[in-house]
């Protein structure tokens, strides 16, 4: 297996843009998660699915932040627009149907700079 | 809520010389504990996990870590650093299906 996927490794762009990350977990993993890790405030939750569904948003910084995950094989991370303090390295994480003892497998990342 | 507490944000060694990083949780019962591995420009990779079968866990690359509940810690260590250690290293907590990180230690590894 390939591991987790993640795509782009690396993304800059402008203030006001939009940005889109993408994610494919492990076949047959069925929980998915994305992070986000800067300097100031190590590493946090976003969101996470499990089964294709959102379970848990209230890592979600704001509304410009948006995901999905519209199969078991693919999800999005959209920030729209994205601003300068939006500038962190986004991991995507994927685990066997969720339990407290199931590791997480994650992906390389995609760095982030906002201009 | 849980948490955990890493006591050192910068641990240096030198190479051959044994390594201590600390851990101390919060939890209300039980916890499921991990140690992860974050070398430079690179994901997460796991190193060793608590599961409550055993309370001195063993992991990969010679790591091991031990649960004390009487010290609400879950130290990690191993006997004889190697340059390739230098990393970043998590201490992790699950709860409800959610991994919550520690801030961090680095691991600096001196020749």
């Amino acid at each position: 297996d390939a591991g987790v996927i993640q795509s782009p490794r690396h993304e800059v762009t402008e203030m006001g843009q939009e940005v889109t990350l993408r994610c494919k977990p492990i076949s047959g993993h069925n929980s998915l998660f994305w992070y986000r890790q800067t300097m100031m405030r190590g590493l946090e939750l976003l969101i996470y699915f499990n089964n294709n569904v959102p379970i848990d948003d209230s890592g979600m910084p704001e509304d410009r932040f948006s995901a999905k995950m519209p199969n078991a094989s693919f999800s999005t991370l959209k920030i729209q627009p994205s601003e300068p303090r939006d500038s962190a390295v986004y991991f995507c994480a994927s685990s066997q149907p969720s339990g407290s003892y199931n590791e997480q497998f994650f992906g390389p990342g995609t760095r982030l700079t906002v201009l | 809520a849980q948490s955990v507490t890493q006591l050192d944000s910068h641990v240096s060694v030198s190479e051959g010389t044994p390594v201590l990083l600390r851990c101390n949780y919060s939890s209300s019962y039980s916890p499921s504990l991990f140690w992860y591995v974050q070398h430079p420009n690179k994901g997460l990779q796991l190193l060793l996990k608590y599961t409550s079968a055993a309370t001195l866990v063993k992991g990969i690359n010679g790591f091991e870590a031990e649960f004390k509940k009487s010290e609400t810690s879950f130290h990690l260590t191993k006997p004889s650093a190697h340059m390739s250690d230098a990393a970043e290293y998590f201490c992790v907590v699950s709860e409800a299906g959610k991994l919550i990180f520690g801030q961090g230690t680095t691991l600096q590894v001196k020749p």
